[in-house]
């Protein structure tokens, strides 16, 4: 059965580092997301990504975040310089088309920033 | 942000009986309702879900009822097993905001053999 997959699953980093967190998507869906989650605290939406572009972005996504699709394949999402408090679980998720409401998630990556 | 609210943390029932688990929410643009199971150290799994055209949505021991008077819905699981045990989330998305999913709290179900 086709499923996204993200890598790595555990990133552990310096405070002001950049990261970079991988996603492969379901291959024929054309949604993708990124949610993260702090420990204790609900599934928070960041971004979803259509046709190349940010589609839809949340307070919590600013200038630090960005995603991209390079190759056609992955998504990704970068943090340019991490803080503390962006330690947490990232999913990514994928859906087919915009008829399709049903997300499909990774199993994450936990991201600790020291 | 109180949009989607799951007021249970966690819930313990017998294996074999019907388990309930509950969700709240606010926005009325809302108009598609998911819920979705997370065991620890994985991703969530989509379970089930309902359109706000419909009350009612069963896929084998999971239906989900919506009551959009009252903004509630609802997964009973019956009968209730031991790999059933895991948290469970409700989430919700509006078509004119991107179907980005808003998530509940979760609630945490246990079920003892």
């Amino acid at each position: 059965e086709p499923e996204v997959t993200q890598t790595p699953s555990h990133q552990v980093t310096q405070m002001g580092q950049e990261v970079i967190l991988r996603c492969v998507p379901i291959s024929n869906h054309l949604y993708f997301y990124w949610y993260r989650q702090i420990l204790g605290q609900k599934v928070e939406f960041l971004v979803s990504f259509y046709n190349n572009e940010i589609s839809e972005k949340s307070e919590i996504f600013d200038d630090q975040f960005s995603v991209e699709r390079p190759d056609g394949s992955n998504f990704t999402l970068k943090i340019r310089s991490t803080k503390l408090e962006d330690s947490a679980m990232y999913f990514c998720a994928s859906k087919g088309t915009s008829v399709d409401n049903e997300q499909f998630f990774g199993p994450g990556t936990r991201l600790t920033v020291l | 942000d109180q949009q989607v609210k799951q007021n249970s943390p966690s819930l313990s029932v017998q294996e074999g009986r019907i388990s309930i688990l509950n969700c709240d929410y606010t926005n009325s643009m809302f108009d598609y309702f998911l819920w979705y199971k997370k065991y620890p150290a994985e991703g969530p799994t989509f379970l089930i879900s309902i359109s706000s055209i419909k009350d009612k949505n069963e896929d084998g021991r999971f239906t989900v009822f919506l009551n959009k008077s009252a903004k509630h819905l609802s997964l009973h699981i019956v009968p209730s097993q031991p790999g059933d045990s895991a948290v469970y989330f409700c989430a919700a998305s509006a078509r004119n905001a991107g179907n980005m999913l808003t998530f509940g709290g979760g609630t945490r179900l246990m079920v003892k053999p």
